[in-house]
């Protein structure tokens, strides 16, 4: 079946302006999670969804971010005015959570942010 | 809060050479997972070790966890071409966080030279 799918592949932006970012999980999935990663660095965690808890935001760097979970499937990752140290790949991942925990990430393809 | 410590950075290796990371956590895990990430491209998961002790294998690759589930290595014998990438691990205990929310190591970014 289809993976996880993220939209755009790369976005370039001028400093300032707000950005949206997009990601589709795996159908069925019901955890999902945003990362950011700067250039040769590791992945740096930034929101968790699952089901209809409560996301957790403890890795949103700053106000400026935000994210939402519609009806449990699709995701959006907004950045508002946004700054050059914004600039990065952002990775979505989703997994099937099951009791057991320890549940396999499943990542997108990523989305390339530059900011000018 | 959870602490997580991958060694080396970065390994340079001649192809054949063989190749360890090491993952090391401050506190006792309840599971940890390792990826790899081509260069360009995103984590993929690699294995899932839960047992104080586990010891899995993957043609070259070799996983341990630790007996006291507190830290963990990936070993590949005779590097080739093909192994060259940044391998994560991905440690998940009871943090007081979102059960499920791996913290992600650093990363060991390894390259091979032919």
């Amino acid at each position: 079946g289809a993976g996880v799918s993220q939209s755009p592949s790369n976005k370039v932006t001028e400093k300032g302006k707000d950005v949206e970012l997009r990601c589709d999980p795996i159908s069925g999935h019901t955890a999902l999670y945003w990362y950011r990663q700067s250039l040769g660095q590791g992945l740096e965690f930034l929101i968790y969804f699952q089901g209809n808890s409560a996301p957790d935001k403890s890795g949103l760097p700053s106000d400026r971010f935000s994210a939402e979970r519609t009806g449990g499937s699709v995701s959006t990752l907004t950045i508002q005015r946004t700054q050059q140290e914004d600039s990065a790949v952002y990775l979505c991942a989703s997994s099937l959570v099951t009791s057991g925990g320890g549940e396999t990430q499943y990542f997108g393809p990523g989305t390339r942010l530059l900011v000018l | 809060g959870q602490q997580v410590m991958q060694i080396p950075q970065y390994q340079h290796v001649q192809e054949g050479e063989d190749f360890t990371t090491y993952c090391n956590s401050s506190t006792t895990l309840s599971n940890i997972q390792w990826y790899k990430q081509r260069p360009g491209g995103h984590p993929v998961f690699l294995i899932q070790l839960v047992k104080s002790g586990e010891v899995k294998k993957q043609k070259r690759l070799t996983f341990q966890f630790g007996e006291a589930k507190k830290n963990s290595s990936l070993h590949i014998t005779a590097t080739q071409t093909t192994d060259v990438g940044t391998y994560f691990c991905a440690p998940q205990g009871d943090y007081g966080g979102s059960q499920g929310n791996l913290i992600f190591g650093k990363g060991t970014k390894l390259s091979v030279k032919p």
